[in-house]
């Protein structure tokens, strides 16, 4: 149980354009969802936390028109990176959260490359 | 504000060695503590976790943890290291009850030889 999926699990897109990653929880409904970003053989930075039909709570320092959150439903929240450029490249990685354990539950992170 | 240091960014063991990954905590509220691994290009993996109650945590693949609050400790061990034990593993804490977010220490690689 308490498995979250992430797709894609790797992207490449050109400089300027956006893209959206998905982050699904397959079997419990996730009331909250936490995003990180992760930069090589470094630790998980929070970028923001998101509530199932509210407006995400964004982390000092993190854009929210450049990293936008969604999370519409209970079992699925996206961020899109908006105008992408080359040092967003990295390791992003959700966490999905229920009522019963407030645990967080982690996808299995997608690789953003951005040339 | 909560805070986690790992002591230690690379740990190398023999194979069958004791394992021990260091981490301190600094918490104002009582903390809920824990640790996860992380293979390489993927997510994180619950090892074990400490809310209340016992403070000597037992968790996944042989690894277990103490709470010692007088010391605000929190060291993952295990008695004896696998080649599959090599990864990077990270302490993380946060406030007990709710939704809050967890707050991750800088990690520890971890090198297993033969």
């Amino acid at each position: 149980g308490a498995v979250v999926s992430q797709h894609p699990s790797r992207v490449i897109c050109k400089s300027g354009t956006s893209v959206k990653i998905e982050c699904r929880s397959l079997d419990f409904q996730a009331t909250t969802m936490f995003w990180y970003r992760q930069f090589p053989k470094q630790s998980l930075m929070l970028m923001a936390t998101s509530n199932e039909g509210s407006k995400a709570t964004y982390e000092q320092g993190v854009e929210k028109d450049k990293f936008l959150i969604n999370h519409a439903s209970l079992t699925l929240s996206t961020l899109t990176v908006t105008s992408a450029h080359p040092e967003d490249s990295s390791f992003y990685i959700c966490s999905a959260s229920n009522r019963v354990d407030y645990e967080q539950y982690f996808g299995p992170g997608t690789r953003l490359t951005v040339t | 504000a909560q805070s986690v240091t790992q002591l230690g960014s690379h740990v190398s063991v023999s194979e069958g060695a004791l394992v021990l990954l260091r981490c301190n905590y600094s918490s104002s509220v009582p903390p809920y503590l824990f640790w996860y691994v992380q293979y390489p290009n993927q997510g994180l993996q619950l090892l074990l976790k400490y809310t209340t109650g016992a403070t000597l945590v037992k968790g996944i693949n042989g690894f277990e943890a103490e709470f010692k609050k007088s010391e605000t400790s929190f060291h993952l061990t295990k008695p004896s290291a696998h080649m599959s034990d090599a990864a990077e593993y990270f302490c993380a804490v946060t406030r007990s009850g709710g939704y809050n977010k967890l707050i991750f220490g800088a990690g520890t690689r971890l090198a297993v030889h033969p």
